[in-house]
């Protein structure tokens, strides 16, 4: 059974500060991984979607990594912004299994 | 495209009475998921559905929770005699058939569930 863990479990930081939200999951055998952004009392906004086959993913500030063997993925944010302020989820669902979530990383950005 | 749609927004029940959520997926996509997000935690995977069939329901309750996809219609989550226990945040998430691996999943804005 897919278990997801997310480091830290929240982050506070300077605005203008580069910072790295880590994920990682104890069943490598995973389609893709999915970086998804929740604001309170918001849905869920996908941000990145890397495939298994891939290395990393690139959307504007954000940069994603996916180490597949070591089960672990990292999410890169550059330069934060007050903006940038949310939860931060991953996701990696095994074949033929639902997405199975992290509790999330609670990022603060401080102007 | 107007996206995953949940309605209602915001539900208030008083306990024993029913609640219904309804989900209506990205056009083209005949995959339904439901999740359940409790004060203070993670997302947990409820029950998955295609049209007309429940694939997965293994995070589901097995009392007093059930959902259908119908061939026509949204995806509806019943919840029978709530108690305060079911307050939560239910989001609905919908994917294409065939092309999962490759697009992702989609998600609505959620119902946020009180129940008094």
């Amino acid at each position: 059974k897919q278990e997801v863990t997310q480091i830290p479990a929240a982050l506070s930081v300077p605005e203008g500060e580069n910072l790295v939200l880590n994920c990682s999951f104890t069943d490598s055998a995973i389609y893709n991984l999915q970086w998804f952004r929740q604001d309170p009392g918001k849905g869920l906004t996908s941000l990145l979607l890397i495939q298994s086959s891939q290395r990393e993913q690139t959307s504007g500030r954000l940069n994603a990594s996916l180490d597949k063997s070591s089960g672990r993925s990292t999410l890169y944010i550059a330069a934060s912004q007050p903006g940038d302020s949310a939860t931060y989820l991953c996701a990696a669902p095994p074949p033929g299994t639902p997405l199975v979530f992290g509790k999330g990383t609670r990022l603060s950005v401080i102007a | 495209n107007a996206g995953v749609m949940q309605n209602p927004r915001h539900l208030v029940r008083r306990r024993g009475q029913e609640a219904r959520l309804r989900c209506s997926p990205m056009k083209g996509h005949s995959h339904v998921y439901w999740y359940r997000q409790l004060p203070e935690e993670g997302l947990k995977f409820m029950v998955y559905l295609q049209k007309e069939n429940i694939i997965d329901e293994s995070g589901m309750p097995k009392e007093r929770f059930s959902a259908e996809f119908p061939k026509e219609g949204p995806s509806i989550l019943r919840i029978q005699q709530v108690v305060r226990g079911d307050s939560a945040a239910y989001f609905c998430a919908s994917s294409p058939s065939q092309t999962v691996t490759i697009k992702g999943y989609t998600f609505g804005s959620g119902t946020r569930l009180t129940v008094v």
